[in-house]
C-alpha cells in the first residue's frame, strides 16, 4: 500500500515569505503528526491533527500553524519565514486516535513518515 | 516534561563487533520506537517495543525495553558497513490503553561502521 506522501520535496524561500507543506497519510489513518528537524534542535514535535481537530501542540511560536481535512490529508503554513525555520520538515501518520483507549492488536501501531520537505530559508 | 536521552551521540566501531546504544527516558511510558536515518533521508522504523521486557530482533538489531528502569537498547552485533546510520529512540507519551500521542525523540547515533 501506498506510504505516506509528502510534498514538495525540496523548497527554497526567502525571510519574510510563507509556505505550505502537504502530507497525504497512508489509507485509513486519520492522525497525521508533524515534526521539525533540525542540526542544533534535533526532532522536536510540531502538531498533531486527528479528525480534522488538533489534537497536541509542540512548543512553536504561532507563526506555525497547520489543519487537516476530511481526507486526512495535512498541511502545515509557516509565516514570516525566518532563517531558522530552514529545517526537514517531516510528517507521520499513525492508525490510533491520541489519547483514547485502543484494544490489543491496535497497539502494534506506530507512525510512518514520510520522505520529509527539506525547507531552506535565504 | 518527558525527557529522552540516548548516549553515546557518536558511535565509530569496526566490521564484525558488537556494540550497545541506550536510551534512557524520564517518565513511565511503554511504548517505545527505534529508527533509523540514513544521511538526507527520512526516519525508517526498526522497533515497536510495547511492554516491559519486550525483545525484538531483525538481523543483527536487537532492541528491548526495560519500563521499570525506563530504559531500552538497542545492541548491534557483528556490524557490517551497511548498518552505518543515525539511530533514534522515541518515545510515545502515552501509554497503555490510549492511542499514540507525540514522540519524545533522543538525540541520535551516529553509528559508522569502519571496514
Amino acid at each position: 500500500k501506498a506510504g505516506v506522501t509528502q510534498t514538495p520535496r525540496y523548497l527554497i524561500k526567502t525571510r519574510g515569505q510563507q509556505v505550505t507543506l502537504s502530507c497525504s497519510p497512508i489509507s485509513g489513518h486519520r492522525s497525521v503528526s508533524w515534526y521539525q528537524q533540525t542540526p542544533g534542535q534535533g526532532l522536536q514535535f510540531l502538531f498533531e491533527y486527528f479528525s480534522e481537530t488538533q489534537r497536541n501542540k509542540g512548543n512553536f511560536p504561532g507563526r506555525f500553524s497547520g489543519r487537516q481535512f476530511s481526507n486526512s490529508r495535512s498541511e502545515m503554513n509557516v509565516s514570516t519565514l525566518e532563517l531558522g525555520d530552514s529545517a526537514l520538515y517531516l510528517c507521520a501518520s499513525s492508525l490510533g486516535e491520541p489519547g483514547r483507549p485502543v484494544l490489543a492488536p491496535l497497539y502494534n501501531y506506530g507512525y510512518t513518515f514520510g520522505s520529509g520537505t527539506r525547507l531552506t530559508v535565504v | 516534561e518527558l525527557k529522552v536521552e540516548q548516549n553515546p551521540l557518536f558511535l565509530s566501531m569496526q566490521e564484525g563487533k558488537n556494540y550497545t546504544i541506550y536510551c534512557n527516558y524520564s517518565t513511565t511510558s511503554d511504548r517505545l520506537y527505534w529508527y533509523r536515518q540514513d544521511p538526507g533521508k527520512s526516519l525508517e522504523s526498526l522497533f515497536v517495543l510495547l511492554s516491559n521486557g519486550a525483545v525484538k530482533q531483525e538481523g543483527r538489531l536487537m532492541a528491548s525495553l526495560d519500563t521499570k528502569a525506563r530504559l531500552s537498547t538497542l545492541h548491534i552485533t557483528a556490524a557490517v558497513h551497511d548498518l552505518s546510520a543515525t539511530y533514534f529512540c522515541a518515545v510515545d507519551g502515552g501509554g497503555r490503553p490510549f492511542g499514540n500521542e507525540k514522540l519524545t525523540f533522543g538525540t541520535g547515533t551516529r553509528l559508522t561502521i569502519i571496514p
